[in-house]
């Protein structure tokens, strides 16, 4: 069975600022997927970067970016020059391939609140 | 750029009734899920759903739930008889395909039982 887990239920960080949300998985899996989802206040939830595990280069999105250890099976999330706009609920996700339909794993989310 | 809808987006329902919860996926995407959120909890996948048929689906999906794309366009939940702890937000999402595709989330459908 897959999971995850995010330590840190809420966060904040101050505006400009720099923060990082951490986010641990588990599996037997050697082929897969690992996504930050931000869900804002109103709800939809949004792609932020994704990983695949294959990759050893992080992948990084504008202020966004990752640390993948794939051996520490650690997947933590940087956001750079933090924006009001980044306060949301983050989501850590593991995706496992399957030739059915892939199957998301999902943590409990950290709470994120950027102070202006 | 093309997205998941969900209606309706809050649905309020007596307990022991039936409710049917809708999305409409993104046109060429061929592979169908559903997740739900209980409020403060994390999103748990239900079903997924692809070729007209079921391809997995986790233990919460029981006797009770089930899934149909009825129209080539829509792709539907029933909750046949509804209990207090169905009560979360329910997503929809679909992928193109299967290995390199990301799921792209619907706004959600809020579930209320009383």
């Amino acid at each position: 069975a897959q999971t995850v887990t995010q330590s840190q239920p809420e966060m904040s960080v101050q505006e400009a600022e720099t923060v990082t949300l951490s986010c641990t998985y588990d599996t037997s899996e050697s082929n897969y997927y690992l996504f930050w989802y931000k869900q804002p206040p109103s709800r939809q939830m949004i792609l932020v970067i994704r990983q695949e595990a294959y990759k050893q280069q992080n992948a990084t999105e504008n202020r966004f970016s990752v640390n993948f250890q794939k051996a520490a099976k650690s997947f933590s999330l940087k956001i750079s020059d933090s924006q009001l706009g980044d306060t949301a609920m983050y989501f850590c996700a593991f995706m496992k391939l399957s030739n059915t339909g892939n199957q998301f794993y999902f943590g409990t989310g950290t709470s994120l609140t950027v102070i202006p | 750029e093309p997205e998941v809808t969900q209606t309706p987006s809050h649905q309020v329902t007596q307990m022991g009734q039936e409710v049917i919860l809708r999305c409409v996926p993104i046109s060429n995407h061929l592979y169908f899920y559903w997740y739900r959120q209980i409020l403060g909890q994390k999103v748990e996948f239900l079903v997924s759903f692809y070729n007209n048929e079921i391809s997995e689906k986790s233990e919460i999906f029981d006797d009770q739930f089930s899934v149909e794309r009825p129209d080539g366009s829509n792709f539907t939940l029933k909750i046949r008889s509804t209990k207090l702890e169905d009560s979360a937000m329910y997503f929809c999402a679909s992928t193109v395909g299967l290995v390199t595709d990301t799921q792209y989330f619907g706004p959600g459908t809020r579930l209320t039982v009383l």
